[in-house]
């Protein structure tokens, strides 16, 4: 699976809009975009996925750029219960062994 | 709430004392993980189950860990004679793997352990 990097700190003011950058140059073809968040003493939430179009649900939306080697994870509002720690990985499916790395500890603020 | 529960929440125990954790998939999921996360890492993978079948171990579990998931459903992780270096969160994780597919995994709320 290819190798993820991002920010390990990002700020956001609440019902601002929180960009969160992945780095993925190394991404193949027929690998996705996954992106997950824990809140302090949880397991990790799965949040949205994607493999070159952009992607929305209710939690979030997904831009990847065209050359796919880096995303953006918005959170169009944030609200104080966004802060958490956001990983961003990338996998082919298979037998799905994914690696977190450190992620990016967001912090929104009142 | 996942659906994923794990058990016990939290374990202290001595250095050299063996303890086992168990954790509650999603019922209809095939595909059972294990991962541990020290302070300021993200959850790193130890093994993982299809179905009954253990395909594979991480290098970080070593002879002293052993998981197994009998009949396809709950799994288990034990260590035996834990070391202090052993204290992390444990985390299960389930999802519904079809062929050629990676689907999102489901998180149960982890097993802290302490080893003191």
């Amino acid at each position: 699976d290819a190798k993820t990097t991002q920010p390990p700190s990002m700020d956001c003011a609440e019902g601002r809009a929180a960009n969160l950058p992945c780095n993925h140059s190394t991404i193949s073809g027929n690998e996705y975009v996954y992106w997950y968040r824990q809140i302090h003493s949880q397991g990790p939430q799965y949040i949205i996925h994607g493999l070159k179009n952009n992607e929305t649900n209710e939690m979030a939306s997904l831009i990847i750029t065209e050359d796919r080697k880096s995303s953006t994870l918005i959170l169009p509002h944030a609200t104080l219960r966004d802060t958490a720690v956001y990983y961003c990985i990338v996998t082919s499916g298979g037998y799905q062994k994914v690696t977190f790395g450190i992620g990016t500890k967001l912090q929104v603020i009142p | 709430d996942t659906g994923v529960s794990q058990d016990p929440r939290h374990k202290i125990t001595k250095r050299g004392q063996n303890v086992t954790f168990r954790c509650d998939p999603i019922s209809e999921h095939n595909r059972l993980y294990w991962y541990r996360q020290t302070l300021g890492q993200g959850p790193e993978f130890l093994t993982y189950f299809q179905n009954e079948a253990q395909l594979e171990k991480s290098r970080l579990l070593s002879d002293r860990f052993s998981a197994e998931r009998p009949k396809g459903s709950f799994s288990t992780l034990e260590i035996q004679r834990t070391e202090q270096g052993d204290s992390a969160m444990y985390l299960c994780a389930s999802t519904l793997s079809l062929a050629g597919s990676y689907n999102e995994q489901f998180f149960g709320p982890g097993t802290r352990l302490t080893v003191l």
